[in-house]
Parts: C-alpha cells; sequence; structure tokens
C-alpha cells in the first residue's frame, strides 16, 4: 500500500518570502503521479501542480515548483513570492499509473502568510 | 468550469439517525468518490464509484453506504450517526483514463453529530 507523509503539520512565513512544504511517499511502483492540492480557508480543494514520476524534469506552474526526487521518494512544493492568498492547508497525494483512479493523501500542512 | 455541489455546507444531527449526503457533478465524470477530512488525519477515502450502480469501498467504509442511481448523483448515507462520524465530508469527480487529470472537489460539508 502506498503511503504518503507530509511532516509539517504548520508553518508561517513572512508575505514575499519563499516557502518549502515536504512531502515524501512510500511506494513499490515505478511509474506514478504526484500532485499537490491546496486548501483556503472554507473554500474548495484545488489542484495548485502535478508531476509524472517518469519525467526527471521538476514541473512548475508560475510562483510554485516542485524538487522532486525520486530515489528519495521526495516531492516537495515551493511557494516563491508568497502572498496573502497563498495562505490555506496543502496537500500532498499519490496515485499510481495503472488505471486506479483513487488517489492517497497526505495529512496536509497548513501554511500562514504573515502581511 | 467543472462543478462539484454539496447539499449542505453544515450539518446537525443527532446519534442514530439516518443522514444522506448529496453530491452533484456537471461534467458527465464517470469516477465520483466520498472523502472525510479531519485534523491531522488528511483526506481518508470512504467510497468511490466508477460508473452507474458501481461501488467500491476505500479505506474506512465502516459505518457508511453509498448510492449512485444517476451518473451525476452520488450519495454518501451515514445508516445510524454515531458521534465519531462528526468530520467534514468531501465530495469529488473526476474523468476515467485521465491520470492526470485532477479531482474536482465540492465545497464540503461539515457534518456534527451530537
Amino acid at each position: 500500500a502506498q503511503t504518503v507523509t507530509q511532516s509539517q503539520p504548520e508553518m508561517s512565513v513572512q508575505e514575499a518570502e519563499t516557502v518549502t512544504l515536504s512531502c515524501t511517499y512510500d511506494t513499490s511502483e515505478n511509474n506514478y503521479y504526484l500532485f499537490w492540492y491546496k486548501q483556503p480557508p472554507s473554500r474548495q480543494m484545488i489542484l495548485v501542480i502535478r508531476q509524472e514520476a517518469y519525467k526527471q524534469q521538476n514541473a512548475t506552474e508560475n510562483r510554485f515548483s516542485v524538487n522532486f526526487q525520486k530515489a528519495a521518494k521526495s516531492f516537495s512544493l515551493k511557494i516563491s513570492d508568497s502572498q496573502l492568498g497563498d495562505t490555506a492547508m496543502y496537500f500532498c497525494a499519490f496515485t499510481p499509473n495503472f488505471g486506479n483512479e483513487k488517489l492517497t493523501f497526505g495529512t496536509g500542512t497548513r501554511l500562514t502568510i504573515i502581511p | 468550469d467543472v462543478k462539484v455541489t454539496q447539499s449542505s455546507r453544515y450539518l446537525v444531527k443527532r446519534t442514530g439517525e439516518k443522514v444522506f449526503l448529496e453530491c452533484v457533478q456537471d461534467m458527465d465524470h464517470e469516477n465520483m468518490f466520498w472523502y472525510r477530512q479531519d485534523p491531522g488525519l488528511g483526506l481518508r477515502l470512504i467510497y468511490f464509484s466508477y460508473d452507474v450502480k458501481m461501488k467500491e469501498k476505500g479505506d474506512i467504509p465502516e459505518g457508511y453506504s453509498v448510492s449512485r442511481e444517476k451518473k451525476e448523483r452520488f450519495s454518501l448515507i451515514l445508516e445510524s450517526a454515531s458521534t465519531n462520524q462528526t468530520s467534514m465530508y468531501l465530495c469529488a469527480s473526476r474523468p476515467t483514463g485521465q491520470v492526470l487529470e485532477t479531482q474536482y472537489f465540492g465545497p464540503g460539508t461539515r457534518l456534527l453529530v451530537l
């Protein structure tokens, strides 16, 4: 069974600074997909960024980027130039690549951006 | 835009009551999911459905059942609500066969069982 671990329950950072959220996972699969989701206070969960395990290049979406280390089974999220609207719960998630539609989520990191 | 709606944002029920949580999606997605979200535990999958009238147990199905009579609607049923089912319930949907496609989430139902 796959597991996803987020070891930082809470983090805070000053506005405009850079912050990195960590995520590790455990799987015996060689090909899989990883995701970061954001859940703002009282708002719906949305996808931030995704990574295919067979791609060595780290995914980037504007101010959001990942550091994917396949051998270490690590998938951290970096937020550059953090903004107040980045305040949210962030969840790391995993799915294997064999038609399984299910996601396995980590326990989440509550990120607060301080003005 | 994909829209996933849930019938209630907040719900208060008594122990032993039968509770229905409804979820509707408007994008003709085959797959629908029910999660519960608890502090420190993240999202845990209760049940999912990959087609009408089809369902599979997730990681924590005990005390829950589901119904999917129409493609757009997926209902979560608490047959006899208990206080340990107090939680945030999230519904999601996504199309089949597109592994990179995100799951689209509803706004959640915060259920309090007294």
